[in-house]
């Protein structure tokens, strides 16, 4: 079981830029949620999907941020653009919709985004 | 509104000892779940344990156990005969439908050897 993997692990960019993070969920799990780690505020959820749908995205900042998830199985997060204020820790998690799935969610190690 | 108070900033454990972490959570809620994560120095956080409200036993899992007063709305995290590797950030998190989840602030554990 390869666990969620999110790429890259560091991202570094420059305000004005367009940067699109990546989350490949566990295999199975119809859930994925987005969300923001900016150590001030802990974790907030942006959005989460249900398969390819899109069930909340409240939580996203501002219009600059969209999410996608086209075939329900990886997702990716775009700022366009960035701006300083937008750097922190960006953790994505899963899980699965399954009864026996317990409703635990499975969180990756976070891409880390500097906007510069 | 539903909030996550870790009251606990900082906690510190010799190794082979006992340590309680606290968790108070605020709902109106009948049904929901609560979660402990542990944080490690590599951030991606991993379950510890998980409490279903409606059942009113207290959840197990090895060394770790909860206690889970529904009417007080607290969920202390409780880890027997600590060990070096239990040093992290642990967070409580209360979910209503496994979906949208609340997390407290964290308390970092230290376990001296």
């Amino acid at each position: 079981d390869a666990g969620i993997i999110q790429s890259p692990k560091h991202e570094v960019t420059e305000m004005g830029q367009t940067v699109t993070l990546r989350c490949e969920p566990i295999f199975g799990h119809n859930f994925l949620f987005w969300y923001r780690d900016t150590f001030v505020q802990g974790l907030e959820l942006l959005s989460y999907f249900r398969s390819r749908s899109i069930i909340d995205n409240a939580g996203m900042p501002t219009e600059r941020f969209s999410a996608e998830r086209p075939d329900g199985s990886f997702s990716t997060l775009k700022i366009q653009p960035a701006e300083q204020g937008d750097s922190a820790v960006y953790v994505c998690a899963s899980r699965s919709g399954t009864s026996g799935g317990g409703n635990i969610q499975y969180f990756g190690a976070g891409t880390r985004l500097s906007v510069l | 509104a539903q909030t996550v108070t870790q009251s606990q900033p900082e906690m510190s454990v010799q190794e082979a000892e006992t340590v309680t972490l606290s968790c108070t959570y605020d709902t109106s809620e009948s049904d929901y779940y609560l979660f402990w994560y542990k944080q490690p120095p590599s951030r991606q956080m991993i379950l510890v344990i998980r409490q279903e409200a409606y059942k009113q036993q207290n959840a197990t899992e090895n060394r770790f156990s909860v206690n889970f007063q529904k009417a007080a709305k607290s969920f202390s995290l409780k880890i027997s005969d600590s060990q070096l590797g239990d040093a992290a950030m642990y967070f409580c998190a209360y979910s209503p439908t496994g979906n949208q989840f609340y997390f407290g602030t964290g308390t970092s554990l230290t376990v001296i050897p």
